[in-house]
């Protein structure tokens, strides 16, 4: 069974930084990319960023909004996604989600969510 | 939402609903359409990939379509227990991105 297990959400201060992890089981992790999606609260979807494969030089890419606050990487032997962020804005308060990508059918499986409140 | 759907649609039980999504020739228009469902509470889950691909256990009342830049959920013969948000999504080559629709909430009356 394919899991993916996000942890390391809470509540941080603006400016702050804090890091994700997702810890997945039931697939071969280092053979897809990852990504990560976040979603506001009673908002809609939006994609963080991505990690390809080692075959693909674990190469990122990000959405125009991080601007080089976060920072996607992976750990295949621990089977591991991660996404530091720094410089955390209050509108990056949102759910955040690890996802599985880079092989047909491309983004099928999603991780339970881990919230992230950016506040003072 | 670089993806434009309609924010809500609905039918009752038995009908058929259809979503569109509208994107443009650097995402949807030179890519596939994704469609993903949520439930309230809970995470996404993917429903059609490639334009029209059903992933194993998506029932067949749920289908999928793309004409040029603009593609198409059909939900026929729906059920109260399809209530939920429905997002379209696709990749722009142009920005190297993931880009989604803002969501559309089916209600069935």
């Amino acid at each position: 069974e394919v899991r993916l297990v996000e942890s390391g959400g809470g509540l941080v201060q603006p400016g702050g930084s804090l890091r994700l992890s997702c810890a997945v089981s039931g697939f071969t992790f280092s053979d897809y990319y990852m990504d990560w999606v976040r979603q506001v609260p009673g908002k809609g979807l939006e994609w963080v960023g991505r990690t390809r494969d080692k075959l693909n030089s674990y190469s990122t890419d990000y959405a125009a909004f991080v601007k080089g606050r976060f920072t996607v990487s992976r750990d295949d032997s621990q089977k591991s996604l991660f996404l530091q962020m720094n410089s955390l804005k209050s509108e990056d308060t949102a759910m955040y989600y690890c996802v599985r990508s880079g092989k047909v059918p491309w983004l099928d499986y999603w991780g339970q969510g881990t919230l992230v409140t950016v506040s003072s | 939402s670089v993806l434009t759907q309609p924010p809500s649609a609905s039918g009752t039980p038995g009908q058929r609903v259809s979503i569109s999504c509208s994107g443009s020739s650097s995402d949807i228009g030179s890519d596939y359409v994704y469609w993903f469902q949520q439930f309230s509470g809970s995470a996404p889950k993917l429903l059609i990939y490639r334009n029209n691909q059903r992933p194993s256990g998506v029932p067949e009342r749920f289908s999928g379509s793309k004409s040029g830049t603009s593609g198409s959920l059909a939900i026929s013969g729906l059920r109260s227990e399809d209530e939920a948000h429905y997002y379209c999504a696709a990749w722009n080559d142009r920005l190297t991105v993931w880009v989604f629709g803002g969501g559309t909430k089916v209600t069935v009356l």
